[in-house]
């Protein structure tokens, strides 16, 4: 069946380098993706998304990257921080369908 | 307070015990959803609810079973618990689907012994 997946289950980067979070998707009619964050003990938290009919959108310190042609997306992460270690799920969406979750990526930051 | 809230927050229970796992949300949002999640299989959908006296199957939702009688509520209830179904459980809710994200609750960690 269709399904949303990360390359990396734990990332673990030094404080202030940038970090990269991938994942591949492979519903081609998803036309909505979405990054969240979720820290020990709580529910995920929003953080960016990105229409198909985009290929890149910067919030602060955050960039999503999306390519269409190898369905991969990214979350960069600008001058990590101690605050930023946390799992980290992509999302996609499919018309009115409710969102389909990766595994999730562990990303620990090292001070 | 405004958001979206869980109760319990931490629940355990006996094997093949009714159990009920509360949500609200004070937002009138629309659509509701309930997850767990379990480690090695991140967040999987259980129920979802388009609006009130609507629902709908999730990827797993063999052992549950959902009501929407008022618009800020959606509990979920496990029938007769199995060890199966220890993990945490995260309601979320949506003005407008998918589009636009959830927001989350933050959780209730339901062991069945």
């Amino acid at each position: 069946g269709e399904s949303v997946g990360l390359h990396l289950p734990t990332l673990s980067v030094q404080e202030g380098d940038n970090s990269i979070i991938n994942c591949a998707y492979s519903n081609s009619a998803s036309d909505y993706f979405i990054w969240y964050k979720q820290e020990s003990g709580k529910g995920p938290q929003f953080i960016i998304d990105i229409r198909s009919n985009m290929d890149k959108r910067q919030g602060q310190r955050v960039t999503v990257l999306l390519n269409k042609t190898v369905k991969h997306l990214s979350l960069q992460i600008a001058a990590t921080q101690p605050g930023d270690s946390a799992v980290y799920f992509c999302a996609e969406v499919s018309g009115n369908t409710p969102l389909v979750f990766g595994k999730g990526t562990r990303l620990s930051v090292i001070a | 307070d405004a958001g979206i809230t869980q109760s319990p927050r931490y629940k355990i229970t006996e094997t093949g015990r009714q159990v009920t796992l509360m949500c609200h949300q004070t937002w009138s949002h629309s659509y509701m959803f309930w997850y767990r999640q379990d480690l090695g299989h991140g967040l999987r959908l259980i129920y979802y609810s388009a609006a009130a006296d609507i629902t709908d199957k999730g990827e797993v939702p063999d052992g549950y079973v959902v009501s929407r009688s008022k618009t800020e509520n959606f509990p979920l209830t496990l029938e007769s618990a199995t060890r199966s179904q220890t993990s945490v459980y995260f309601c979320a809710s949506s003005a407008v689907g998918g589009l636009g994200g959830y927001t989350f609750g933050s959780g209730t960690r339901l062991t069945v012994v």
